[in-house]
């Protein structure tokens, strides 16, 4: 099907495991993001990449890794999961000179116990 | 003592009654302007955008208003219906492609 797709929806990890977050695409979209959401912060960026082998750090990338081989994916991967990396993670696209911003995915529920 | 969580202001309407949800911007560069709707478990979603050389855009059942000079956004939703319930974020661009977004507004409709 067309869209964004994050996978897994819910994910519960120890603390110190490495976890990854799953992100692809159908649009060939050149813009992806990564987002989480805590209550009181509202969306902040984790990381953001422009094209294919090009990554940047966003407000809160501490902990995290990202990587682009393809266009389509963008997983998100935490090296030594803390809980204060619990939350709701999402991923984005889009497409420079569309006006319709970002589409976003549904989310992970991260729980790091 | 138990801590206590910060929350989101709540907007609470009849159905039928008109909506208005408000946002201020934290940058008098941003030049683009987008609302987002985010209904329970869900990503959010384009309501309707607006860029700075403009003061309002309508769209079907929902209004956007810009005022530079106080750096404040407020969306207008006509005639809210139940399927409006749900959270309300404004984003700003100013930087590349990047937005920033605002902690959000639940809003609630009453049937």
């Amino acid at each position: 099907d067309a869209g964004i797709t994050q996978s897994p929806r819910y994910k519960i990890t120890e603390t110190g495991r490495q976890v990854t977050l799953m992100c692809h695409q159908t649009w060939s979209h050149s813009y992806m993001f990564w987002y989480r959401q805590d209550l009181g912060h509202g969306l902040r960026l984790i990381y953001y990449s422009a094209a294919a082998d090009i990554t940047d750090k966003g407000e809160v990338p501490d902990g995290y890794v990202v990587s682009r081989s393809k266009t389509e994916n963008f997983p998100l991967t935490l090296e030594s999961a803390t809980r204060s990396q619990t939350s709701v993670y999402f991923c984005a696209s889009s497409e420079p000179g569309l006006t319709d911003g970002y589409t976003f995915g549904s989310g992970t529920r991260l729980t790091v116990v | 003592g138990e801590s206590v969580g910060l929350h989101l202001p709540t907007l609470s309407v009849q159905e039928g009654d008109n909506s208005i949800i408000n946002c201020a911007y934290s940058n008098s560069a941003s030049d683009y302007f987008i609302w987002y709707k985010q209904e329970s478990g869900k990503g959010p979603q384009f309501i309707i955008d607006i860029r700075s050389n403009m003061d309002k855009r309508q769209g079907q059942r929902v209004t956007v208003l810009l005022n530079k000079t106080v750096k404040h956004l407020s969306l207008q939703i006509a005639a809210t219906q139940p399927g409006d319930s749900a959270v309300y974020f404004c984003a700003e661009n100013y930087t590349g492609n990047q937005f920033y977004f605002g902690t959000g507004t639940s809003l609630t409709v009453i049937p």
